[in-house]
């Protein structure tokens, strides 16, 4: 079946312009999570939907960074006024419940010029 | 949160078992322990998961000390496709939100 996808695969921007990235959860999941991973790292979690719901968005890194999920499926990644250092892949993962395996996106490369 | 402790690095040479290592020291007596891995290029891929027996499938195996203080995923016979990033990590099983924390992971090397 199809898995987790994520739009664009990658998005060059300049400094200060807002982006969107978009992510297609699994069919029926009810979890969705946004993770970054810079260059070397491993991802590090920014926000945890439950339905359509932000339920932990502890992981944003500050004011610029919003997201939403508004019928619970399809999820967009909001950020404003980039900065270089938002330059990351951004990625999306999904699971049927809270608790349940995790299923990736291939991610989306975002590089901030 | 408890943290993981993995090797940077490891190489093995096609067709030979892989044995990755991960500490755990504070570990929880609710946390489940899981392995992750991405191969370049792409988002992470659940491996396997186990509380205290050891478990397999058709992927690995992963062995689990008594104590729990530690743990090895168990590659039986390594192939070019599983040079990857292989991430420890441990779960609570609460009401939180179950984002993973990944540390920074293994990176396997596999040699024809």
């Amino acid at each position: 079946g199809a898995g987790v996808s994520q739009t664009p695969s990658n998005k060059v921007t300049e400094k200060g312009k807002y982006v969107e990235l978009r992510c297609d959860p699994i069919s029926g999941h009810t979890a969705l999570y946004w993770y970054r991973q810079s260059l070397g790292q491993g991802p590090e979690f920014l926000i945890y939907f439950q339905g359509t719901g932000a339920a932990d968005d502890s992981g944003l890194p500050n004011d610029r960074f919003f997201a939403v999920r508004p019928e619970g499926s399809v999820s967009t990644l909001k950020i404003q006024r980039t900065e270089r250092g938002d330059s990351a892949v951004y990625l999306c993962a999904s699971s049927l419940w809270r608790t349940a395996t995790q299923y990736f996106g291939p991610g989306t490369r975002l590089l901030v010029l | 949160d408890a943290k993981t402790t993995q090797p940077n690095s490891m190489e093995s040479n096609e067709e030979e078992p892989v044995h990755l290592p991960c500490n755990h020291s504070t570990i929880s007596g609710t946390d489940y322990i899981h392995w992750y891995r991405q191969l370049p290029s792409q988002g992470p891929e659940y491996v396997i998961h186990g509380l205290t027996s050891n478990v397999n499938n058709r992927m690995a195996s992963l062995a689990i000390a008594e104590d729990r203080k530690s743990s090895t995923l168990i590659l039986h016979r390594a192939t070019l496709r599983d040079a990857a990033v292989y991430y420890c990590i441990l779960r609570e099983n609460n009401n939180a939100g179950n984002m993973l924390t990944f540390g920074g992971g293994t990176r396997l090397m596999v040699k024809p």
